[in-house]
């Protein structure tokens, strides 16, 4: 069975601080994807990015950078200079290769305050 | 490239009702995958659409079906509705099955079962 685990249910701080968002996932499989996604308060998931199992490579996109750790199954999102926009909830999940299910985490809710 | 659709966008029904949501696909989009999300239970696969057959379904009573087009719209329907139907059901589109494929996700459906 996989899963998905994000342990911080919230988050709030305050505009420009950095803040990190957790993953930790569980999967059998050797090949897998791992997402992350923001919903806004309109309820649309928007995809921010995507990393397979053996690509291990971090990435920097801008203000996001995600660090990916397969010896510690873990894919964190670092917001850098968070702003007010970035408020919202996120998500991280997994898909094998059941290519249309996705094993989502419990979301977390990220507030940035002025 | 228009995203994807989803009618209607927010929906009142009375437990014992029915209810179809449909969903269209970004154009050549060929799978369309069905969540549902709640405050309790977070965002759940539902089922997947490929070329008109379902693909894999996630764990929910029969009373959720649904279907695809040979257009790639689906719909879904959910018959003898009950309070803890009440969720966002979201509706993501990818060009093909395969893992590697990103998802792209609809504004969702808001169903409120009174």
């Amino acid at each position: 069975a996989q899963k998905v685990t994000q342990a911080q249910t919230e988050i709030s701080v305050v505009e420009k601080e950095d803040v990190t968002l957790d993953c930790v996932y569980e999967t059998r499989d050797t090949t897998y994807y791992l997402f992350w996604y923001k919903q806004p308060p309109s309820g649309e998931l928007v995809f921010l990015i995507r990393r397979n199992s053996f690509d291990e490579q971090n990435e920097i996109s801008g203000r996001y950078s995600w660090n990916f750790q397969k010896s510690t199954s873990s894919f964190n999102f670092t917001i850098t200079a968070s702003q007010v926009v970035d408020s919202a909830v996120y998500f991280c999940a997994l898909r094998n290769t059941n290519a249309g299910k996705s094993t989502f985490g419990d979301g977390t809710t990220l507030t940035v305050k002025p | 490239k228009a995203g994807v659709t989803q009618t209607p966008r927010y929906l009142i029904k009375t437990r014992g009702q029915q209810v179809t949501l449909s969903c269209s696909p970004i154009s050549g989009h060929r799978s369309v995958s069905w969540y549902q999300q709640t405050p309790g239970q977070g965002l759940q696969f539902l089922f997947e659409y490929f070329s008109e057959t379902q693909r894999n379904k996630g764990n929910f009573p029969g009373r959720f079906s649904g279907r695809q087009f040979s257009n790639s719209r689906s719909e879904m329907n959910v018959s003898t509705l009950e309070l803890g139907d009440s969720a966002l059901y979201l509706c993501a589109s990818s060009l093909d099955v395969g893992v590697r494929n990103e998802q792209f996700f609809g504004p969702g459906t808001r169903l409120t079962v009174l």
